[in-house]
């Protein structure tokens, strides 16, 4: 148990809806970080956040939206859901922005 | 731009075998992280690399770091059915904000 909780652990939802996935990071860490892995597929970074603000963007749609709280809990948002949006969404902690990361153990989206 | 490639992409052994996977990264690094992912599962941390010549040994698993070459190896010895399993390597770089770029994972498969 990495100490990163992510909810909800499955999601199924059909195309045109929106959904909000989120993420808890470990006690201390600052850093959190969105990942979305397709079936056999490697790791798309989407973003991260550090302290409650945005520090790096990757391969985000423009659907997607992210925001890291004062308590410093994440929720990824995901709207306008498309068949190809049907994957596992990973969140990641960091004590800060460039040391290692903790991965939750992810939320498995389907889109019908 | 950073490029981290890893070969082989597929491999699959015999237990009792020995083997390495390769992690080939384009620019400077300042760490080298590997990560395992069990089917499904979520992503564990292995090895956090720092520095030319850093070794570090769990179990059957040893990785390397030579930063000359802008390779990292992850040497299986003696390998057991356990250790399948898909296995990525990721680099992070100042000048990248500390954005992790990942491989695209060697999935292992070790056969009794």
């Amino acid at each position: 148990d990495s100490g990163v909780t992510q909810t909800p652990k499955h999601l199924i939802t059909a195309t045109g809806q929106r959904v909000t996935l989120r993420c808890s990071p470990r006690s201390g860490d600052l850093s959190v970080y969105w990942y979305q892995q397709s079936l056999d597929q490697g790791l798309q970074f989407l973003i991260q956040y550090y302290n409650g603000e945005e520090r790096a963007k990757g391969n985000i749609l423009e659907r997607f939206s992210a925001q890291q709280f004062p308590d410093l809990h994440s929720e990824l948002n995901l709207s306008s859901l498309e068949l190809g949006d049907s994957a596992l969404y990973f969140c990641a902690s960091s004590v800060g922005i460039s040391y290692e990361q903790y991965f939750g153990p992810g939320t498995r989206l389907t889109v019908t | 731009e950073l490029k981290v490639e890893q070969n082989p992409l597929f491999l699959s052994m015999q237990e009792g075998k020995n083997y390495t996977i390769y992690c080939n990264y384009s620019t400077t690094s300042d760490r080298l992280y590997w990560y395992r992912q069990d089917p499904g599962k979520s992503l564990e941390s292995l090895f956090v690399l720092l520095s030319n010549g850093a070794v570090k040994q769990e179990g059957r698993l040893m990785a390397s770091l030579d930063t000359k070459a802008r390779l990292s190896t992850l040497h299986i010895t003696a390998a057991v059915h356990d250790l399948s399993a898909t296995y990525f390597c990721a680099v992070d770089r100042y000048h990248s904000n500390y954005q992790l770029i990942w491989g695209a994972g060697t999935k292992l498969i070790i056969k009794p």
